[in-house]
């Protein structure tokens, strides 16, 4: 099975801040990832999908990229709305859609 | 829009099974992946399994012995059985709608608490 790898676990920032979280699979998925937001008590978000896509809606400050088992989701300017914690989840069909641990962005 | 609500019981006495429904309006069964997620209290999603409109299923494999994904189109909905649960299976359940193809997209229900307790 593919295991996703997120890192960091939780990072504290300031608003303007650029924040950016790293998510690794054990094996090559291409570009079948999608990063989820999630605030407390709330259904997971999605934000980016195929690794790259900006969902309609996001705020063009998300950013995905990657291809293969290496991705980033950047948020080049945080905004109070985007103090959530975050998930990679892979969508390859030769292994069950495993999520990352999960990355909380806290206020500095 | 679509729009996705789980229902079932809150709580559930450990060795028994867990089922819930997710009802669906707005949208067509063909070519999405009907999904649930879960979440234990306090901790990351749990990806539990999908089934696609031709009957198709896949499971976790942590889960598979003993969970059943089934499909009602006649009632716009889809269910979850969970078979010999525990305190482990205690979490947020979420039903989705994920888009073939698409990567990620779709739509999410709100969740609904199960506290599996005796």
């Amino acid at each position: 099975d593919i295991q996703m790898t997120q890192s960091p676990s939780a990072l504290s920032a300031s608003v303007g801040d650029r924040v950016t979280i790293t998510c690794r699979a054990s094996q090559s998925i291409g570009y079948w990832l999608a990063w989820f937001q999630q605030k407390p008590g709330k259904a997971p978000k999605v934000v980016i999908y195929k690794a790259s896509s900006l969902e309609s809606g996001v705020p063009s400050t998300f950013s995905g990229s990657g291809y293969g088992a290496e991705f980033t989701l950047t948020i080049s300017s945080l905004q109070p709305d985007d103090f959530a914690t975050y998930y990679c989840q892979h969508y390859s069909y030769d292994s069950p859609w495993t999520f990352g641990q999960g990355t909380r962005v806290e206020m500095k | 829009q679509v729009q996705l609500q789980e229902s079932g019981p809150g709580l559930v006495k450990p060795s028994e099974t867990l089922s819930l429904s997710c009802s669906v309006s707005g949208g067509s069964f063909s070519g999405h992946h009907w999904s649930w997620i879960r979440q234990p209290p306090g901790k990351g999603l749990e990806w539990i399994g999908y089934i696609q409109y031709t009957g198709g299923t896949k499971y976790h494999p942590s889960l598979q012995s003993r969970v059943t994904i089934s499909l009602d189109t006649s009632k716009s909905q889809f269910s979850l059985k969970l078979t010999s649960v525990t305190a482990a299976d205690t979490a947020v359940y979420y039903c989705a709608m994920l888009i073939e193809g698409a990567g990620g997209r779709g739509y999410w229900g709100q969740g609904t608490l199960v506290t599996v307790s005796s």
